[in-house]
């Protein structure tokens, strides 16, 4: 079945920019499926930040779109996600997950910390 | 943005006994397919979130039959038939309808 693993740095610098990595397995990201991220800060509820379909498109969080960037590499079968001008407040677990046709979000990956810290 | 309203945001459920949580939209969740776009999900503590319901009513692969949605509309209810200390975390509901997709604040089921 799907499986999908975030990775990148743990400690981010405050100004600085958060990029990330979700390897997709058991699976191909060029199915008619989009891909998801989401973001929960400590202790907090969950946030989606955006999708990225196999061709590039993308619908971002107006909240956060002017900071986002999302792009996809079919040949490694991942997608990322990069977020400019990090503050305290983008302190979070950043999850990826798979958005099914039904627009539910399944399966995720496992979470990866990121800490915006000098 | 669809703005998703649980409550309650704390729940404390005697184990046997049945649990009931409410997720309200601002605005109707029904797609033109007939179907509502509104979906459940369990956070263990220190897991990712899992689908436990979508579409509001039907069960996801290797959910127990103890978990059931209903509601259309705006309203939805998610239903433990009997609660198990398994069953422990918070539970979110997740609008997907439109972008930016939203989620309920989450509601903390506790054993007694």
């Amino acid at each position: 079945q799907v499986q999908l693993q975030e990775s990148g740095p743990g400690l981010v610098k405050p100004s600085g920019t958060l990029s990330l990595t979700c390897v997709v397995s058991g699976g191909s990201i060029s199915s008619s499926n989009w891909w998801s991220w989401v973001r929960q800060p400590p202790g907090k509820g969950l946030e989606w930040i955006g999708e990225i379909y196999h061709s590039g498109s993308t619908n971002y969080n107006p909240s956060l779109k002017s900071r986002v960037t999302m792009s996809v590499d079919k040949s490694k079968n991942q997608f990322s996600l990069k977020l400019s001008s990090v503050t305290a407040a983008d302190t979070a677990v950043y999850y990826c997950a798979r958005v099914l046709t039904v627009q539910a979000l399944d399966p995720w990956g496992q979470g990866t910390l990121v800490t915006v810290s000098s | 943005d669809i703005v998703m309203t649980q409550s309650p945001l704390s729940l404390p459920v005697t184990p046997g006994e049945p649990a009931s949580i409410s997720c309200r939209s601002s605005q109707s969740l029904l797609h033109s397919n007939g179907y509502n776009c509104l979906h459940w999900y369990l956070q263990k503590p220190g897991q990712s979130p899992q689908l436990l319901i979508y579409l509001g009513s039907s069960r996801a692969s290797g959910v127990s039959d103890r978990f059931s949605g209903s509601g259309s509309g705006t309203d939805f209810t998610l239903q433990i038939s009997r609660v198990e200390a398994e069953d422990v975390g918070v539970y979110y509901c997740l609008q997907g309808l439109q972008t930016p997709y939203t989620f309920g604040q989450g509601t903390k089921l506790e054993i007694k």
